[in-house]
């Protein structure tokens, strides 16, 4: 039973470019969230995505946008990056099912997203 | 709006003793409360969880937590330490009230177990 992935592991980028994350949810669940975690931080959430919408968002700007496919993988987007977008990128999954809000949230190692 | 806090940023506990990670929140309405550790270079991995009933919860290797209301606190306990548990702990909240159902993390502790 595979877990969350994520791609890639570790990124690199330059000021003002753009990336492209990725995320395969834990098999049978449909729900993805994306977290930030900064360097000694706890995760802050960026947003949930469900049935292929956007279904909430944290206090991220516009720059920060993403998409759940079908077959319920997701990509985080980020344009114009910025030295402060270095971090940890989680992903997690879920299944919304009748009672989502207790549902463990289920987590990928991650993509570590440098810039310089 | 809801909050976290976990007031140590470091715990050191030697192996075999019992050991005390720390977490209070603040919340609108009844709280969904969950433990995640996360061990270095890796996601979170979920512990446990509150949701309603017996205020002691059972969770993964061997870990529990005491939800107590009145204090709003949600601490982290082990009877006995390994130093396999050193690792960075996170105390989370989700908030039903407000239809939300993602989870606010508080800033972590880093346990130490010492051989």
């Amino acid at each position: 039973d595979a877990g969350v992935t994520q791609s890639p592991t570790h990124l690199i980028k330059t000021r003002g470019q753009q990336v492209t994350l990725r995320c395969s949810p834990k098999s049978g669940h449909d729900t993805v969230s994306w977290y930030q975690q900064a360097l000694g931080q706890g995760p802050q959430f960026i947003f949930q995505y469900y049935e292929e919408e956007e279904r909430q968002r944290g206090n991220f700007p516009d720059r920060f946008s993403g998409h759940q496919f079908p077959n319920y993988s997701s990509e985080l987007n980020v344009n114009a990056l910025l030295l402060g977008d270095s971090a940890l990128y989680l992903c997690a999954s879920s299944l919304a099912g009748l009672n989502p809000s207790n549902q463990p949230q289920h987590f990928g190692d991650g993509t570590r997203l440098s810039i310089l | 709006a809801q909050s976290v806090a976990q007031p140590e940023d470091q715990v050191n506990v030697a192996e075999g003793n019992p050991l005390t990670v720390k977490c209070t929140y603040s919340v609108s309405g009844n709280p969904y409360l969950f433990w995640y550790v996360q061990y270095p270079n890796r996601g979170l991995q979920f512990l446990l969880k509150y949701i309603t009933g017996d205020n002691l919860v059972k969770g993964s290797y061997g870990f529990e937590a005491e939800f107590n209301k009145s204090q709003t606190s949600f601490h982290l306990k082990k009877p006995s330490a390994l130093v396999s548990d050193s690792a960075l702990y996170f105390c989370a909240v989700r908030a039903l009230l407000s239809g939300a159902n993602n989870l606010f993390f508080g800033t972590g502790t880093r346990l130490t177990v010492i051989p």
